[in-house]
């Protein structure tokens, strides 16, 4: 078991450039999520992914931004045209969801996304 | 969704325990409550979870009142690496919502 990962750890981009971020799960996990937080606030809830399935969107998820799963296991995280307020800590975690049970998720280190 | 209720700060001596409280008085019946941690510029760290009873694990303990609605976390022997903020979250659906969280500081 070796963590989530994200990738890239940094990442300066200028505004209206777009960005991809990748997260690698916890291997067997089925549930895949992206959490964004800014500076002194806790994360907030972006998107999850049963699988390959995008379940859940947040209102935070403009249409600026996309995200994929192609095969169930990786997740990128797309952002278009950036904006300097998109500046933030990128977060993706994973769970082992089991139906009926409670499921704790594990956090990777995070994308910092800064936009000049 | 259910919300929480955290003291913004705590101070605790190394070595002592550390008890951070959470309040959750909406919190309904099969809703779990989750404490996280998350030291400076990493990603947040699973601690404990519960449902209506009290918890233990290698890292902490976790005691909810028999209303259910607020909670302990307890950090029985803090050390300079527990200074973090801690996240006390009930869960809502399939996604944690996070508070401000408590910034415990440990001091020597």
């Amino acid at each position: 078991d070796t963590g989530v990962s994200q990738d890239p750890r940094h990442k300066i981009t200028k505004r209206g450039q777009n960005v991809t971020f990748r997260c690698d799960p916890i291997s067997e996990h089925n549930r895949l999520y992206w959490y964004r937080q800014t500076l002194g606030q806790g994360p907030e809830f972006l998107t999850y992914f049963q699988n390959e399935a995008q379940l859940e969107k947040s209102r935070l998820l403009s249409d600026r931004f996309s995200a994929e799963r192609p095969k169930g296991s990786f997740s990128t995280l797309e952002i278009q045209r950036t904006e300097q307020g998109d500046s933030a800590m990128y977060l993706c975690a994973s769970s082992l969801v089991v139906t009926g049970g409670s499921y704790e998720q594990y956090f990777g280190p995070g994308t910092r996304l800064t936009v000049t | 969704d259910a919300k929480t209720t955290q003291p913004p700060s705590m101070d605790c001596a190394e070595g002592r325990a550390a008890n951070l409280p959470c309040n959750h008085s909406t919190i309904s019946g099969n809703e779990y409550v989750y404490w996280y941690r998350q030291i400076h510029s990493q990603g947040p760290q699973y601690i404990i979870h519960g449902l209506k009873n009290n918890e233990t694990n290698e890292m902490a303990s976790l005691i909810i009142t028999e209303d259910r609605k607020s909670s302990t976390l307890i950090l029985p022997h803090a050390t300079l690496r527990d200074t973090a903020v801690y996240y006390c979250i009930v869960e809502y659906g399939n996604k944690l919502v996070f508070g401000a969280g408590t910034i415990l500081r440990v001091k020597s």
